[in-house]
């Protein structure tokens, strides 16, 4: 079992739709990232948490460190938020990130 | 700021070629790391370093060398190259490891062996 689990895989929205992307994680962190790739593209840092929530326009992140849980949500999701969100955890006492495997989003409009 | 500047960006390799993936910042990060991108996996740590002159293993290290001789650069070398070196790889830096900073990735590097 991988350490930090990602869910839904593959997610295809309406514009307009609220997205909801999860991460669980097995492992004490202390904090935690939402990254997003385009396709073809880098990786961009959108969050990172190492406890409650952030807000950065549209996209809200929460973390619950008691659930191990993390959601990332998009409000009134637009064609151009189409790409891969990546999950990673910082652990305690070591200087490696953990990743997810990512969530694929398509959002049609 | 370029921020972290990954080159080449495309490359076809043949089996048992050598070649480096350049990595730069002008950040002044003390931490930088190369990863690999496989499909169905989560990004692996291949090697980093935490300053200038100290590299160490990450996730994956074999068949991959590193050195870190300026806080600058940081480039990845593929010593004899294999098929199962496919992947697509990312650089990325960091002000340190301390809590709360964030993560910076160059744009990624294609590569293909043949």
């Amino acid at each position: 079992k991988n350490e930090v689990e990602q869910s839904p895989q593959n997610l295809t929205a309406q514009e307009g739709e609220f997205i909801t992307i999860n991460c669980s994680y097995s492992v004490g962190i202390s904090a935690l990232h939402w990254l997003q790739q385009h396709p073809g593209g880098g990786i961009v840092s959108l969050f990172m948490l190492s406890s409650g929530k952030k807000k950065h326009g549209r996209l809200i992140a929460t973390i619950n460190i008691q659930e191990k849980h993390s959601s990332l949500h998009i409000t009134a999701s637009h064609p151009r938020d189409s790409a891969v969100y990546i999950c990673a955890v910082e652990t305690y006492n070591t200087d490696k990130l953990i990743f997810g495997t990512g969530t694929r989003l398509q959002v049609f409009p | 700021n370029a921020g972290v500047t990954q080159t080449p960006k495309f490359q076809v390799l043949k089996t048992g070629q050598s070649m480096t993936l350049q990595c730069a910042q002008d950040m002044n990060h003390e931490y930088m790391s190369w990863y690999r991108q496989d499909p169905g996996m989560g990004l692996r740590l291949i090697h980093y370093s935490v300053g200038a002159g100290i590299t160490d293993q990450g996730e994956v290290p074999n068949g991959y060398n590193v050195s870190r001789s300026t806080t600058e650069d940081f480039p990845l070398r593929l010593l004899s190259a294999a098929p199962s070196q496919t992947s697509v790889y990312f650089c990325a830096s960091r002000p340190n490891f301390a809590v709360g900073n964030t993560i910076y990735f160059g744009e990624g590097s294609w590569l293909t062996v043949v």
